[in-house]
């Protein structure tokens, strides 16, 4: 089992630019998560996911949208991308339950630059 | 308003002694804790949890206690070895949907 991937690992963008951030997971994870993680901030919630064509709004959400179209995939999306959306970018996805099933699985990350 | 604080930024620790790594809370609602250990260009990865129907959760040489009357938990690691450098994250949870984490604590272990 690979987990959780994110594609791409490294980004670098201008001002305005659009780009879309892919996460897969082969655990048939129902719940999934975009998380930002910025210096001295620890991770941030964008956007989740409770199961496959549902979306809900995160700690962060302006300026990102997302789509679960599939089970396996969660995409992240920016249309206009502002300096302030600099940041490493993880995805996680959990599955159903309480208790130790609580624990979220996270993918490597993304970096994302925009000058 | 920042629900889950730890406010060491950083904590340095020789090999072998134990570590301690604090964690406060505000919200009364938040029903599970766990940590998170990540190593540089890496995605965090799950280390232990605790109900909060509990106060004490051992795995090894990671042992989570929880005091619910102080809003705070804390995450003891003995003996401490070079392999346990890394930032370390609480969480906390309301029925299991949605993380909160807290800053992160930049742990170093000296040999």
């Amino acid at each position: 089992n690979a987990g959780v991937t994110q594609t791409p690992k490294f980004r670098v963008l201008k001002t305005g630019q659009s780009m879309t951030l892919l996460c897969a997971q082969d655990m048939n994870h129902e719940y999934m998560y975009w998380y930002r993680q910025d210096p001295g901030m620890g991770l941030r919630l964008i956007h989740y996911s409770v199961g496959e064509g549902t979306t809900a709004k995160g700690e962060v959400p302006d300026g990102y949208n997302v789509s679960r179209l599939k089970k396996q995939n969660f995409l992240l999306g920016l249309e206009s991308a502002a300096p302030s959306q600099t940041s490493v970018y993880f995805c996680a996805s959990r599955g159903p339950g309480l208790g130790s099933f609580s624990e979220q699985f996270f993918g490597p990350g993304t970096r994302l630059t925009v000058l | 308003d920042q629900q889950v604080k730890q406010n060491s930024p950083s904590l340095s620790v020789q090999e072998g002694r134990i570590s301690i790594l604090n964690c406060d809370y505000t919200n009364s609602m938040f029903d599970y804790f766990l940590w998170y250990k990540k190593y540089p260009a890496e995605g965090p990865t799950f280390l232990i949890s605790i109900s909060s129907i509990k106060d004490k959760n051992e795995d090894g040489r990671f042992t989570v206690f929880l005091n619910k009357s102080a809003k705070h938990l804390s995450l003891h690691i003995v003996p401490s070895q070079p392999g346990d450098s890394a930032v370390y994250f609480c969480a906390a949870s309301v029925r299991a949907q949605k993380l909160v984490f807290g800053q992160g604590t930049r742990l170093t272990i000296n040999p």
